[in-house]
């Protein structure tokens, strides 16, 4: 069981909304910047916001993050048949002295 | 660009050793870390190690007693090595940077697949 509390799945319609939660604790979450990544199995996770609400060049603006206490959340607007995969969060754990990622979410397009 | 490289299979209670081949960046940037990240199949991804070019680690938790992280800054890579290896260490293992302060992860290595078996 991770520090970091994420739903197994998630499912909506192309071009409808999901998001995602990611739970923590005052020495996770609460305490440090939040980033999430959207995986496959077997390839390389790609960094899809940083510093809880920050998305990198070529990231499209589908994507939104936010975060609120101990508990950020991942928004993908626009869903597309393209944006079925996993999404982890991850953070410093200050407590653990440990970076530490969530359950991926499996997200899918019904 | 990161490119990791070592044994695709390794005998039980034998250790691990990979390497991460760092192109295109600096390793002796002081804007980074630099970390291995590894997910066992069904699993979540879980970090492992990270150094910075001053040579400063940092070491999960529930492994830092098997794990060693290094790095050669003449050569722009650095390596993991995860001794007593068993079964339950098989998994892809990525090589990633770290950006400073955000300690966000970006990018990362295709990854390697590790196999433990006799």
């Amino acid at each position: 069981q991770s520090v970091l509390t994420q739903p197994p799945s998630v499912s909506a319609a192309p071009g409808e909304k999901v998001t995602i939660s990611c739970s923590g604790s005052s020495s996770n979450i609460g305490d440090n910047r939040v980033s999430w990544y959207q995986h496959l199995p077997g390839t390389a996770p790609k960094l899809l916001i940083y510093d809880n609400d920050k998305r990198p060049s070529g990231i499209p603006d589908r994507f939104s993050g936010s975060k609120s206490g101990t508990s950020a959340t991942l928004g993908i607007n626009g869903l597309q048949a393209g944006d079925e995969a996993d999404y982890s969060c991850g953070t410093w754990d200050s407590s653990l002295s440990g970076y530490v990622f969530g359950d991926a979410t499996k997200v899918t397009v019904l | 660009q990161l490119h990791e490289s070592g044994p695709g299979l390794v005998r039980p209670s034998d250790t691990l050793s990979l390497t991460c081949n760092v192109s295109g960046d600096s390793f002796s940037s002081g804007s980074y870390y630099w970390a291995w990240v590894r997910q066992a199949p069904g699993r979540r991804l879980e970090w492992l190690a990270s150094i910075y070019y001053t040579g400063k680690t940092y070491y999960s938790p529930s492994l830092k007693n098997r794990l060693t992280i290094s790095a050669d800054v003449a050569e722009n890579l650095f390596s993991l090595s995860l001794s007593s290896v068993t079964a339950a260490d098989t998994a892809l293992y990525h090589c990633v940077r770290v950006v400073r302060p955000y300690n966000c992860f970006d990018p990362w290595g295709q990854g390697i697949l590790v196999t433990v078996s006799s």
